[in-house]
Order: C-alpha cells, then sequence, then structure tokens
C-alpha cells in the first residue's frame, strides 16, 4: 500500500519567507500528484497537480516539483504571506488517491 | 458552478441513530468520492463512484456504512446504526474524470459529525 509523509508536521515563519514543504512517497507507481490546502473547519482547495510525466507547475507563488524516481514532491511558497498559513496536504494518484497528513503552516506577521 | 455541495454541515446524533449525509457533485463530473477526516487517521477514502456506479468501496469500515447515487447530481453516506468512533469529518469530492487534469479532486465543506 502507497505510503505518503509529510514532514515537518507543523512549520512556523515570519512574513516574508520562502519556504518549502516536502512530501514523500514509497510507490513510483504515480499517476500524477496533487497538493492541496486546508483552512481550519473547511474542506481541501486544490493547489497544483503534477503529472507524473511533468518535473513541475506553478501558480502564482506556488511552485510544486516531482521527483518520482526518488518519491518525493516539494512545495515551494515564495514571499509568504500570513494568508498562507494553513494546513498544507499532498496526494498521490496510484489506484486511488493517498493522502499524507498534511503540515500546519503559520506565517507570522 | 457552485461547486460540490454536502449537507448538513454539522450533525449531532446518538448512539443508535441512522445519520444520513449528502452530497451534490458539480455537474459534468463523471467521479465521486466520499472521505473520512480524523486526526488518528487521516483522510480515507471510504468509496468511490464512476457514472453513478460504484467501483470500489473497500474503504467502508463496516456494514453499517452505505452509500448509493441514484444519479449523477447526488450521493448519499448513510450509518446505521451509528456509533462514537464514527464522529468525524465526512468529505465528498468530485473529479471531471481521469487522465491528465481531469484527476483533479474538488473537494465540498464537509460534515462534521458527532455521535454521542
Amino acid at each position: 500500500k502507497q505510503e505518503v509523509t509529510q514532514i515537518p508536521a507543523a512549520l512556523s515563519v515570519p512574513e516574508g519567507e520562502n519556504l518549502v514543504l516536502n512530501c514523500s512517497f514509497t510507490d513510483s507507481a504515480i499517476y500524477n500528484l496533487q497538493w492541496f490546502r486546508q483552512d481550519p473547519g473547511k474542506g481541501l482547495t486544490s493547489l497544483l497537480l503534477i503529472q507524473s510525466s511533468q518535473r513541475e507547475q506553478t501558480s502564482g507563488r506556488l511552485n510544486a516539483s516531482l521527483d518520482k524516481s526518488s518519491g518525493r514532491s516539494t512545495l515551494y511558497i515564495a514571499a509568504s504571506q500570513p494568508g498562507d498559513s494553513a494546513t498544507y496536504l499532498c496526494a498521490v494518484k496510484g489506484n486511488q488517491f493517498y493522502f499524507g497528513t498534511g503540515t500546519s503552516l503559520t506565517v507570522i506577521p | 458552478d457552485a461547486g460540490v455541495i454536502q449537507s448538513p454541515r454539522h450533525e449531532v446524533t446518538e448512539m443508535g441513530q441512522e445519520v444520513t449525509l449528502r452530497c451534490k457533485p458539480i455537474s459534468g463530473h463523471d467521479y465521486l468520492f466520499w472521505y473520512r477526516q480524523t486526526m488518528m487517521r487521516g483522510l480515507e477514502l471510504l468509496i468511490y463512484f464512476n457514472n453513478n456506479v460504484p467501483i470500489d468501496d473497500s474503504g467502508m469500515p463496516e456494514d453499517r456504512f452505505s452509500a448509493k447515487m441514484p444519479n449523477a447530481s447526488f450521493s448519499t453516506l448513510k450509518i446505521q446504526p451509528s456509533e462514537p468512533r464514527d464522529s468525524a469529518v465526512y468529505f465528498c469530492a468530485s473529479s471531471l474524470g481521469q487522465g491528465t487534469t481531469n484527476e483533479k479532486l474538488l473537494f465540498g465543506s464537509g460534515t462534521q459529525l458527532s455521535v454521542l
């Protein structure tokens, strides 16, 4: 069974800092990887989807990379803002989507 | 489109009662997923449908759980009888299809279930 790990579980940074969130998975036979954002008491919002044939995707201040062979993905957030505070989850698609447990990000004004 | 719509947002019930959660997927989406989220186990897939047909229900915890999708715009997840360990947030999600960006998952706001 696919295991998805996100480290660290929590991260606190000052506003304006660039940061990287990590996601690792055990089975490299995936179709795609998605990054989501979850605000307290809310559902998940899709941020980026990377196909297995792609190396990275960008949306605004967000850049996600994928290295299938090593079973890793990173989400880079540039010039962090307090509004970026949320939990970030990654999910890998094999026969179904397998979710990590998330990284709780706090951006301090 | 209003997105994936779930109801109710909160449900508090007593052990042994029947609970029905509802979901309206995004129009035109062929896939519908039911997930459960807890602090201990994170997000778990319970069941998913393709064109209203259940494809994989291996995540359904036990016979107390059942799900239906009578048409393309409506699905229910039923728990009967409910137990305190069923307390969790239940999410419905839908996607357009398979392959490329069609697999982008769009989630509803969830139903917070508390079984006393």
